[in-house]
């Protein structure tokens, strides 16, 4: 069945710390890839997109994303995180059929002092 | 400024009190679609508009009902709510042009909390 898991349902790092969060997805085909991150209260913002070429993104506020096919992953990264990094995040696949576009459960992120 | 606004914000309704939440976009975008977001669940998708008169079935459509009649609004009703419709919905909307791409980017309104009692 088509999927976009993210493993971890929540994660906390100290504020300076590096961070990763793991994104896997299952489809036929490479799909256009997403990270969005929702603040509290908020709806989802783009941090960043994969669509083609340089398999290393670079995105808003810091982040990066590796796509890496042989494993069919996106993990998001960011070298040191900041308090303000606290937030759901979520992987994304938007797929040219069927019109839609499929989110993972997301992963909530607490940054401890 | 480019936005999607949804209304209301919050709501607390009871079984069986039809009730409509609003969604409107001021980028002329083509495509709007609804999403609920629970927890372990990420986001699903309700249903979604390619175009004015155009909807289509998500994932998760059973007890909703959507109508698209001018290009930027796109409302989403809930005829006869029942407490497993409570939920944080999200509409969001994106450009198409011609055709649509699944490397459009969505713009996505604040949410809407819906508790049904």
């Amino acid at each position: 069945a088509q999927s976009v898991t993210q493993p971890d349902i929540h994660i906390t790092v100290s504020e300076g710390a590096s961070l990763e969060l793991r994104c896997n997805y299952s489809y036929g085909a490479t799909p256009y890839l997403f990270w969005y991150v929702q603040s509290p209260g908020q709806g989802l913002q783009l941090l960043l997109k994969y669509f083609s070429g340089d398999t290393l993104v670079q995105g808003i506020k810091g982040f990066e994303a590796e796509f890496k096919r042989s494993q069919s992953s996106f993990n998001l990264r960011k070298p040191s995180v900041h308090w303000s990094d606290a937030a759901e995040y979520f992987c994304a696949v938007g797929l040219n059929t069927g019109n839609q576009f499929y989110f993972g459960t997301g992963t909530s992120l607490t940054v401890i002092p | 400024e480019a936005q999607v606004t949804q209304n209301p914000r919050y709501l607390i309704t009871v079984t069986g009190k039809k009730l409509t939440v609003t969604c409107s976009q001021n980028m002329n975008h083509e495509y709007m679609s609804w999403y609920r977001q629970d927890p372990g669940l990420g986001l699903r998708q309700i249903y979604y508009s390619m175009n004015v008169e155009v909807t289509d079935k998500g994932d998760v459509p059973e007890g909703y009902k959507v109508s698209r009649k001018e290009k930027r609004n796109f409302p989403l009703i809930l005829e006869s709510p029942s407490p497993n419709q409570t939920s944080l919905y999200f509409c969001a909307s994106t450009w198409t042009g011609l055709s649509f791409s699944g490397a459009n980017v969505l713009t996505f309104g604040a949410g809407s909390r819906l508790t049904v009692l």
